[in-house]
């Protein structure tokens, strides 16, 4: 299966804005891209979707270039409620099978 | 709306034992998961059903691990016998339908074999 990948950490302070990629060069042709917020001893839980170019909704954005080989989940003025570790979730080209990234543990400090 | 309920949230046992986890989808969702999540890990797909119905279990190690939603609804995943290496958060999650749609997750099942 082709590997979605993410960075392993990121630190930010509140009210700033945090972008957090990743890579999936082996996305379905037809499949959207997922982001989920997990936290510790909780199951994930949807934040955005889209397909290309930009979404946006009420807690983030969701950036895709035309080649849809990476995105970028965009969090604005963060806060410290948004310590946790972020997933991305796509579906895999040859296998189509849904591919969870390596995660990103985001932690804000005050 | 009630969410998707799991239980138990935790289990111990020992390596060679039986254990199996029940998970309760949303009202009305087709769709049904299950992940495993290794700790620092993200989720992987098990399986997962369309009604009663398996659409993928490519990833499920089915000389130990089983799984069933009898009726469409509920939905059980067993593991006979167990390893250490199964020492895991086992994620069931729904959605209205298969394919893009939102995943609402349960807390999980936390499994440590000894």
């Amino acid at each position: 299966l082709a590997k979605t990948t993410q960075p392993i950490s990121m630190d930010s302070y509140e009210g700033q804005e945090v972008n957090i990629t990743c890579s999936h060069n082996n996305i379905a042709t037809n499949d959207y891209i997922t982001w989920y917020q997990q936290f510790p001893s909780q199951g994930p839980r949807f934040i955005i979707q889209g397909y290309k170019t930009k979404v946006t909704n009420e807690v983030a954005s969701l950036f895709i270039p035309a080649d849809r080989k990476s995105s970028t989940l965009s969090l604005p003025r963060v806060s410290l409620s948004d310590t946790a570790v972020y997933y991305c979730l796509v579906g895999d080209g040859n296998t189509d099978k849904l591919i969870f990234g390596t995660g990103t543990r985001l932690q804000v400090f005050p | 709306e009630a969410g998707v309920a799991q239980s138990p949230r935790y289990k111990i046992i020992e390596k060679r034992q039986s254990v199996a986890f029940w998970c309760n989808p949303i009202s009305g969702h087709a769709t049904l998961y299950w992940y495993q999540q290794i700790l620092g890990q993200g989720p992987k797909l098990l399986i997962q059903f369309q009604n009663n119905g398996v659409v993928d279990d490519s990833q499920l190690p089915k000389d130990r691990f089983s799984a069933e939603r009898l009726k469409g609804v509920d939905s059980t995943l067993k593991i006979q016998p167990a390893k250490l290496e199964d020492s895991a958060v086992y994620l069931c999650a729904s959605s209205f339908s298969g394919g893009a749609l939102e995943q609402f997750f349960g807390p999980g099942t936390r499994l440590t074999v000894l």
